[in-house]
């Protein structure tokens, strides 16, 4: 079973910032939060990970709340094309090094609005 | 193409036959992964390669589905018997260290299986 809860679908408008929750109340302190995303028709795609640190990069930006329970992905100014599906996933790292694979829940399915 | 490549993109089977899945992935990628992805739902896990070695196929539905990575580098999902239930998208996914480390898997656009 999928240790995250997202919502099953949301809108936001073309141009405006989207903001994707994420439960993980039972997350342990050696996962990492991964956001992967899949555009219709094609394989998921990396977007970004954390720990406990907010983190940003040329896609996203990914903000975990102090206790690590839940964290939101943003979009920050979303495009039609930025409509797919985001999987939110929690994910084991050891300390030696390598880490388990994905498992994926179902998502949430954001619809850009023009 | 520098991406994880799989073909065929389609495949329809009448229900009984053999299908042959093949992915290509990303030239020096340790690990690879293989997983199903019914209609509406998010992919699931099916095994794990790291090299040549299958290391997890606790995902694997039946004992009449089969993978191999004979060295190291393509893979190949066997299924056999298809029956209707096997029909979704499989995707293939690479990664550069063992265990997939902190990194991305990098995905393959898919195989999409349909049963007749």
């Amino acid at each position: 079973d999928a240790k995250t809860t997202q919502p099953p679908s949301m809108d936001c408008a073309e141009g405006r910032a989207a903001n994707l929750p994420c439960n993980h109340s039972t997350i342990s302190g050696n996962e990492y939060v991964y956001w992967y995303r899949q555009i219709h028709s094609q394989g998921p795609q990396y977007i970004i990970h954390g720990l406990k640190n907010n983190e940003t990069n040329e896609m996203a930006s990914l903000i975990i709340t102090e206790d690590r329970k839940s964290s939101t992905l943003i979009l920050p100014h979303a495009t039609l094309r930025d409509t797919a599906v985001y999987y939110c996933i929690v994910r084991v790292v050891y300390s030696g090094g390598g880490a388990d694979g994905l498992t994926f829940g179902k998502g949430t399915h954001l619809i850009i609005q023009p | 193409g520098a991406g994880v490549s799989q073909s065929p993109r389609y495949k329809v089977a009448k229900r009984g036959q053999d299908v042959a899945l093949r992915c290509d992935p990303i030239s020096g990628h340790v690990s690879l992964f293989w997983y199903q992805q019914a209609l509406g739902q998010g992919p699931e896990f099916l095994t794990y390669f790291q090299n040549e070695a299958q290391l997890d196929k606790s995902g694997l539905p039946s004992d009449r589905f089969f993978a191999e990575r004979p060295e190291g580098s393509v893979s190949t999902l066997k299924i056999q018997r298809t029956q209707q239930e096997d029909s979704a998208v499989y995707l293939c996914a690479s990664s550069l260290a063992p265990g997939g480390n902190t990194g991305e898997l990098f995905f393959g656009e898919g195989s999409r299986l349909t049963v007749l």
